[in-house]
């Protein structure tokens, strides 16, 4: 079935250590982004990408770095220089066609707590 | 001002009645407009996309955009107690190609 895999679902670091998420899909999608939700809180943009090899910094990016050497992958690295990295990450790509409108496909999200 | 404001509730709503959310934003050039719904410890599901003024109808759920006073609404009726979760409006800001600006959301709470 086509969708959008992120692992690990549930993740603890302690402080000061680096942590990868990884995420994937198989809808042929051009778009992808990640994102981060607080409780109570909207989700935020971290990072974003728009084509294979190419992407931009959302609006909360630092401490965090991204790659896009495939299109079906785009993992997401949480350096130690994020001061409060625990929260909720959700992967998300847009369908072809629909890149003008902004709508959005959620992965199942991981969970990163900080020891 | 947040970009997109929604009540955070909980919205208590009872069995077989109408679920009421509203949803501001301040960017009056937005022009696509977004329900997700998320259960608890899920990720966010697309339930509404709405691009143009006056109510789309999808089933229980009917959006409601009004460009000019810049919000945007979501019935549910027949609400049943599958549709207690947190509502998300987004909207597609100006300022960035395709990004989505995400309101707070609305704990609905559907009971028995």
């Amino acid at each position: 079935d086509g969708g959008i895999t992120q692992s690990p679902k549930y993740l603890f670091r302690k402080e000061g250590q680096n942590v990868t998420l990884s995420c994937e899909q198989n809808l042929n999608h051009d778009a992808m982004y990640w994102y981060r939700q607080d409780p109570g809180q909207g989700l935020r943009l971290i990072y974003y990408s728009q084509i294979v090899n190419d992407f931009q910094k959302g609006d909360i990016a630092e401490g965090y770095s991204v790659s896009r050497e495939k299109k079906e992958s785009f993992p997401l690295t949480v350096t130690s220089a994020q001061k409060n990295p625990t929260a909720f990450y959700l992967c998300a790509s847009t369908p072809p066609g629909k890149a003008n409108t902004g709508e959005l496909f959620f992965g199942e999200g991981s969970r990163l707590t900080v020891l | 001002q947040k970009e997109v404001e929604q009540n955070s509730g909980p919205l208590s709503v009872p069995e077989g009645a109408i679920a009421s959310l509203n949803c501001t934003y301040s960017d009056r050039v937005s022009q696509s407009f977004f329900w997700y719904r998320q259960y608890s410890g899920k990720s966010p599901e697309l339930i509404m996309s709405i691009y143009s003024n006056g109510d789309k109808e999808d089933g229980r759920f009917t959006a409601q955009l009004n460009k000019a006073s810049q919000y945007v609404s979501l019935l549910i009726r027949d609400s049943q107690p599958s549709d207690s979760a947190t509502y998300l409006c987004a909207v597609n800001i100006r300022s960035g190609w395709g990004k989505l600006q995400f309101g707070a959301g609305t704990q609905v709470v559907v009971t028995p």
